[in-house]
């Protein structure tokens, strides 16, 4: 069963609009962590932002927010005022509880994002 | 300081042949994964460490693949015998004990077998 969902293969923004990313994920856990990672065609992945299912409030960082919304059970990655360097692949990942401590990554298929100037 | 740090970036080889990938984690991290991304199954962990011992290899498609991280500083995953659906690319990613939260990925391993 797919645990994280996204479900748009492709999205074309303009400069400077906001954009949305979607993810939804399944899981009956009531302890587990969202994370998105970007993939630039460099092909490395970056971490953008993580969000415990605890946490009260949204998480941000700089231009990324993540749309927290525990009861749909969504995790959509919010981008603003986009540049033409966010151009690349959006990877939206759950954190598995694991008895040894450490987390096991489970992504989803990814959002190819593409910022026209 | 430095990040996570693959050897080889790109490797071409032949069906049947051993395959040797490296990974040097970043100082000071108590993690180390190994991931493969696929266009068709997209990344998948292939096995952890904690503190240099495996703690969960469920992902290791099979017994071609071997994965070892002999002190803190070095891991390998091993493939033998390679076949053509092996092809990926391999990501190693280390993540530290007080931040278990974020990992951070090398720049991976462009496998191609022939």
């Amino acid at each position: 069963a797919q645990k994280i969902t996204q479900t748009q293969p492709g999205m074309f923004v303009q400069e400077k609009e906001a954009v949305t990313l979607d993810c939804t994920y399944d899981t009956s856990d009531p302890s587990y962590g969202l994370f998105w990672y970007k993939q630039p065609s460099s092909g490395e992945m970056i971490f953008l932002i993580y969000q415990g299912s605890y946490d009260q409030q949204n998480a941000t960082e700089g231009r990324y927010s993540l749309n927290f919304q525990k009861a749909r059970k969504s995790a959509n990655l919010v981008i603003s005022a986009s540049q033409l360097g966010d151009s690349a692949m959006y990877f939206c990942a759950m954190r598995e509880p694991s008895i040894q401590g450490a987390q096991k990554l489970v992504f989803g298929q990814g959002t190819r994002l593409t910022i026209n100037p | 300081d430095a990040g996570v740090i693959q050897s080889p970036r790109h490797e071409v080889t032949e069906m049947g042949q051993e395959v040797t990938l490296r990974c040097k984690p970043i100082s000071g991290h108590d993690y180390l994964f190994w991931y493969r991304q696929t266009m068709m199954r997209g990344l998948e962990l292939l096995i952890y460490f904690n503190n240099n011992v495996p703690i969960d290899d469920s992902g290791m498609p099979e017994d071609r693949f071997s994965a070892k991280m002999p002190n803190a500083s070095f891991s390998t995953l091993k493939i033998q015998p390679s076949e053509p659906r092996d092809s990926a690319v391999y990501f190693c990613a280390s993540s530290p004990w007080a931040n278990q939260e974020t990992q951070y990925f090398g720049p991976g391993t462009r496998l191609l077998v022939l």
